[in-house]
């Protein structure tokens, strides 16, 4: 079964201890991408990466770190969290159209909150 | 830079009509429609690329008018179905996609 597989669902940590969310794809995608979605703000891309080894930043990358160091998977790095990143988080994939991401696939979503 | 959507929230009856908007500030090669139902993740439409083409999903459809760096998303003959959080996301030909804050769509019987 075609899908993005995000880990933890659910995680409540303590400002500045570091923590990752993993995700993986099995789907051959080149392009995987990172989103925060709060009330009222939608979502906002975080980091995306188009293939392995390179990634570039989102609207909204301060605080966060990606790798990209296989084409399956692409971590999502908090290495000192603040009460501010707390949010839905979710990451995704997809084919490309040229320099064009295409259907993203979404995971299910990672609920952060810091304390 | 976010995308502006509007309205921000519709109420409509089963079979009724609506129009959502997307604009940009930006020049835009791309626009990308989405639905969230409540507790879910996102789910793709549809993809309109520059080039003013227009597309549809069964009874959504979409246009894009990049001279005016804008995007519509047409609800017609609304279904129960049809109701979530539909965002549009922006993209100018550098794998950047930037979404906009979400217009939702409650459909009643």
């Amino acid at each position: 079964e075609a899908q993005v597989t995000q880990n933890p669902r659910y995680l409540i940590t303590v400002t500045g201890k570091k923590l990752t969310v993993t995700c993986s794809q099995n789907m051959n995608h080149e392009y995987m991408s990172w989103y925060r979605q709060d009330p009222g703000l939608g979502l906002r891309q975080i980091y995306y990466s188009m293939n392995v080894e390179v990634t570039d930043k989102g609207d909204v990358p301060e605080g966060y770190k990606v790798s990209r160091k296989e084409k399956r998977n692409f971590p999502l790095i908090l290495e000192s969290p603040s009460p501010n990143q707390t949010s839905l988080y979710f990451c995704a994939s997809s084919g490309t159209r040229g320099l064009v991401p295409g259907e993203l696939f979404f995971g299910e979503g990672s609920r952060l909150t810091v304390l | 830079q976010q995308p502006v959507q509007s309205p921000q929230a519709v109420i409509l009856r089963e079979g009724e009509d609506a129009v959502i908007n997307c604009s940009s500030s930006k020049a835009l090669y791309s626009v990308h429609w989405y639905r969230q139902k409540h507790g879910e993740a996102p789910v793709f439409l549809m993809i309109l690329l520059k080039g003013g083409e227009q597309k549809g999903h069964e009874k959504i459809s979409a246009s894009f008018n990049e001279k005016k760096q804008q995007s519509s998303l047409y609800l017609t003959a609304s279904q129960l179905s049809y109701s979530g959080t539909y965002f549009c996301g922006t993209g100018s030909n550098d794998y950047k996609l930037s979404f906009g804050a979400g217009t939702t769509v409650t459909v009643r019987a």
